[in-house]
């Protein structure tokens, strides 16, 4: 099993809509954890990071978090055509690892 | 601002040559890492440092060697470049231990091993 697994998508969703993006994980000893955008051609960047139980709002961006179910998510209210990216889920447990993305597309 | 710079950002080799990627790190971050990006598959960790000479295999390290002789530098080695190792390579780093700290990307090596 995958130390972190994202549903693959793609993802299409309307300008306006609410995009939602779920990650899994599968060591419970894991402490934060992190969502990353990557545009085409580009390096990964931070969006949020969370670590407590519950939801952290940024922003148009809502992460949630819920260690009983070893789930993370990350909410995109209001979408954008420039939020049309590939999203990763990344969890620190010594080291980061990555999930494998799930590819956004906002369709104004 | 943190910096991650790669020493390439585009990298032609032939098969069976020794390739060197360097990354360099101005934040005084303890870990290291080197990740390799291929498509559907996101980013697959190679190898972590987390001091210097300290190296740990990610989960792919097969074909790979990593030196770290100072803390602001991480090589990773191909030592016999295959044409399978042709991808993206991302260098990143980040500070120590479990707390809540991020990794910072550099902008990529794109290698193409023919």
């Amino acid at each position: 099993q995958k130390e972190v697994e994202q549903n693959s998508g793609p993802l299409s969703v309307p300008e306006g809509a609410i995009a939602s993006l779920n990650c899994t994980y599968s060591d419970r000893g894991s402490q934060s954890f992190f969502w990353y955008r990557q545009y085409s051609g580009k390096s990964p960047e931070l969006i949020m990071f969370i670590y407590s139980n519950g939801d952290k709002e940024d922003g148009r961006f809502t992460a949630q978090l819920n260690k009983a179910s070893q789930y993370v998510s990350l909410l995109i209210r209001d979408s954008q055509p420039s939020d049309s990216a590939t999203y990763l889920c990344a969890v620190n447990i010594g080291d980061m690892r990555f999930g494998a993305g799930t590819r956004l597309t906002v369709k104004p | 601002d943190v910096k991650v710079t790669q020493s390439s950002r585009y990298l032609v080799k032939r098969t069976g040559e020794k390739v060197f990627l360097e990354c360099v790190q101005d934040m005084d971050h303890e870990n290291m890492f080197w990740y390799r990006q291929d498509p559907g598959l996101g980013l697959r960790l190679i190898y972590f440092s987390y001091d210097v000479k300290m190296k740990e295999k990610g989960d792919i390290p097969e074909g790979y060697s990593v030196s770290r002789e100072k803390k602001e530098r991480f090589s990773l080695i191909l030592e016999s470049a295959s044409t399978n190792q042709t991808s993206m390579y991302l260098c990143a780093s980040s500070f120590g231990g479990y707390s809540v700290t991020e990794a910072f990307f550099g902008q990529g090596t794109r290698l193409t091993v023919v």
